[in-house]
């Protein structure tokens, strides 16, 4: 019940194109959905973040839509550029602080 | 300032060595984390502090022992460490009280040898 589940394990998008990325959850506990981006060797840095009562949230290129009754949210990545090269981890957050992370996506934008 | 601080960036040390991570954060975030990532995985709890106190450990092996000092510092005290606990440690610290964001550190490279 703890568990983000997050899906496709690895992606590869043509420049230009739209990454979407997709997780789900189990825990009503769960308030607060970010998202990370790491590169290697780097620690993770926070891209966006969606509360539950919100169904869109857009900064810049990166779109988050969340659906609190299928209890699914996804990151959708606009124009993506080879800079955009990463891992990307969707994460849940509970009112105890505590922050649970989905297993990762490893995404590959082709110049 | 959204910065966390770690240190050391790397670290090896050997299976009797008893040696410290330290964390650093002024952003006056009353949350800070460990967590722990190997390879290729994604980053996984360990320990929690709230106020200074010890709110959340995820059952780790008592050769990880954490350390509050303050509002702004967090240790992490390694002993009798094994080759499998090399991994990136990462520190983070977020505000507290919901909608919980966390900021993370980049991390100490350790390796166990």
């Amino acid at each position: 019940q703890q568990q983000v589940k997050q899906s496709p394990q690895s992606l590869i998008v043509q420049k230009g194109g739209i990454s979407i990325i997709n997780c789900a959850y189990e825990n009503t506990a769960f308030d607060y959905f970010p998202w990370y981006q790491q590169f290697p060797g780097k620690g993770p840095a926070l891209l966006i973040a969606i509360r539950p009562d919100v169904s869109e949230k857009k900064e810049g290129r990166f779109t988050i839509s969340f659906n609190k009754s299928a209890k699914q949210f996804s990151l959708h990545i606009m124009d993506s550029q080879p800079g955009d090269s990463a891992t990307y981890f969707c994460a849940a957050s509970t009112r105890d602080d505590k922050i649970i992370f989905g297993k990762g996506t490893r995404l590959h934008i082709l110049p | 300032d959204t910065e966390v601080t770690q240190t050391p960036k790397h670290l090896v040390m050997g299976m009797t060595n008893k040696k410290s991570l330290k964390c650093e954060q002024h952003m006056g975030h009353r949350a800070m984390y460990w967590y722990k990532q190997k390879a290729k995985k994604p980053p996984e709890l360990m320990f929690v502090y709230s106020y200074e106190k010890l709110s959340i450990n995820e059952s780790v092996p008592s050769r990880f022992s954490p350390e509050c000092p303050n509002s702004s510092l967090l240790n992490l005290h390694l002993h009798a460490l094994q080759p499998e606990d090399s991994a990136l440690y990462l520190c983070a610290s977020s505000q507290r009280g919901g909608y919980t964001e966390a900021f993370f550190g980049q991390g100490t490279r350790l390796t166990v040898v």
